[in-house]
């Protein structure tokens, strides 16, 4: 199985300041058609998850641009260029081929 | 704009059976693979099962094969699953989730909670 690890699991932002998540993979996971199935999901308390980032790097409609994806191979990154209130919740990376989840990253305010 | 409307939660005995249903709309159901997702209170989330778009493959997670059975009728836009001998460790919401790799759209998720 492939085994996605984020980091950190907690993380205090200021409001206005940036973040940073890492989710790194225990393969590599660029897929035989030569596409990197790795999204990026948002869970607010209560509320279903919704995917922020599909392929590594990009965004879904409605999600604003503070929001970017990057990485290749076994190491990717989420990142909030300046956080808002909004933004509190946990984050998933997903990868999706064999299909496996990290184990979340809880964003919240200072 | 793609919907997904969960049903049949609740409570259940252990060594229980409960069927969830998942309504489409939206979107060419027939397309589109379809996958179960749960979430055990305060945790993560973890993949259960898959189905292609034809139900001519299923896949499961090694926690639920051989209890839990994936389906879906297309002529009804629905997928179903069926959830047998469940466990206290069962009880979670389930989310239905569109797509082979793209998760892009999920159900309101549903509460199972096994308990006698």
């Amino acid at each position: 199985d492939v085994v996605m690890t984020q980091s950190p699991l907690s993380l205090p932002v200021t409001l206005g300041q940036p973040a940073s998540i890492s989710c790194r993979s225990s393969q590599s996971l660029v897929y035989s058609d030569g596409n990197t199935y790795l999204n990026w999901f948002h869970q607010r308390p209560g509320q279903s998850p919704r995917r922020l980032i599909y392929k590594v790097s990009n965004r879904d409609s409605g999600v604003p641009d503070r929001f970017s994806g990057s990485g290749s191979g076994t190491d990717f990154t989420l990142k909030i260029s300046r956080v808002e209130a909004e933004d509190v919740g946990v984050y998933y990376c997903m990868q999706g081929t064999s299909i496996t989840f990290g184990q979340g990253t809880r964003l919240e305010i200072k | 704009q793609v919907q997904l409307v969960q049903s049949g939660g609740g409570v259940v005995q252990p060594g229980g059976s409960l069927r969830l249903s998942c309504a489409a709309s939206g979107f060419t159901f027939s397309n589109y693979g379809m996958h179960w997702v749960r979430q055990a209170p305060g945790k993560g989330l973890e993949w259960l099962t898959f189905i292609r778009s034809d139900g001519s493959n299923k896949y499961y997670a090694d926690s639920v094969k051989g209890r839990f059975t994936i389906s879906r009728d297309n002529s009804k836009d629905t997928l179903y699953l069926q959830m047998n001998s469940l466990r206290a460790e069962d009880t979670a919401v389930y989310y239905c989730v569109k797509g082979r790799s793209d998760f892009d759209s999920w159900g309101q998720g549903t509460l199972v909670t096994v308990s006698s």
